[in-house]
């Protein structure tokens, strides 16, 4: 089956710095997806992105659907200590049996020291 | 987004026994999935909530174990049965309303002694 690729599994930055992480596929994908875990909590969707090349915003993240539909990235500006969670990317396919499935990446726990 | 209520939040568990999830959706929508989140693990599909009609099982799930409702277009239940120790995780839903992504609930932290 499709398998997602994330990295890094972890980061440790300071507050003010930027961050990146991404994710690979064996397979393509119709829509890119970015969520935040928070502990105790459900995973909340970041970004969702619809088409290969297209380049989103949503404050101070950044995303990418890479043009070989195989690939997301991830940026994080300025970090904040809010900003500490597990990030997860997920693929979905638009079509057939496997139509509104979600695969996910295996996440990057960010912490943000102060 | 909708907004999505999982009962119980939490429980702790004796080996043998089932636990029935329910997920709860303040409007209609088209899909609704579970997924299991094992401790320090990413999330994996367990199965589609068909409404009307059986679900669909993701491999490496069945129905005997893991079965699930969805009488209507609102409300979805998941049951873990004969449990064990090994069913310790979280268990979360998910909806999509028709061409939207999907949304998350909060999750059922389930511990199996």
């Amino acid at each position: 089956g499709q398998q997602l690729n994330q990295s890094p599994q972890s980061m440790f930055i300071q507050e003010g710095e930027d961050v990146s992480m991404n994710c690979t596929s064996s397979s393509i994908f119709n829509t890119w997806l970015w969520y935040k875990q928070d502990p105790g909590e459900g995973p909340v969707l970041l970004i969702a992105l619809y088409k290969a090349g297209e380049l989103t915003s949503n404050g101070r993240l950044t995303a990418q659907f890479g043009i070989t539909r195989k690939d997301s990235f991830l940026n994080i500006s300025a970090s904040i200590p809010s900003d500490v969670g597990i990030y997860f990317c997920a693929g979905q396919n638009a079509g057939g049996t496997s139509y509104g499935k979600l695969t996910f990446g295996q996440g990057t726990i960010l912490t943000v020291h102060p | 987004s909708a907004v999505i209520s999982q009962k119980p939040s939490r429980d702790i568990c004796q080996r043998g026994t089932s636990l029935t999830i329910q997920c709860q959706v303040d409007s209609q929508v088209t899909m609704m999935f579970w997924y299991r989140q094992q401790p320090g693990q990413s999330l994996t599909l367990i199965a589609t909530a068909n409404q009307g009609s059986e679900a669909t099982y993701e491999s490496g799930f069945v129905i005997d174990k893991f079965p699930i409702s969805r009488p209507n277009l609102t409300f979805s239940t998941l049951t873990v049965s004969n449990m064990s120790p090994e069913d310790s995780s979280i268990y979360l839903c998910s909806v999509a309303k028709a061409g939207e992504t999907q949304y998350f609930g909060p999750g059922t932290r389930l511990l199996v002694l």
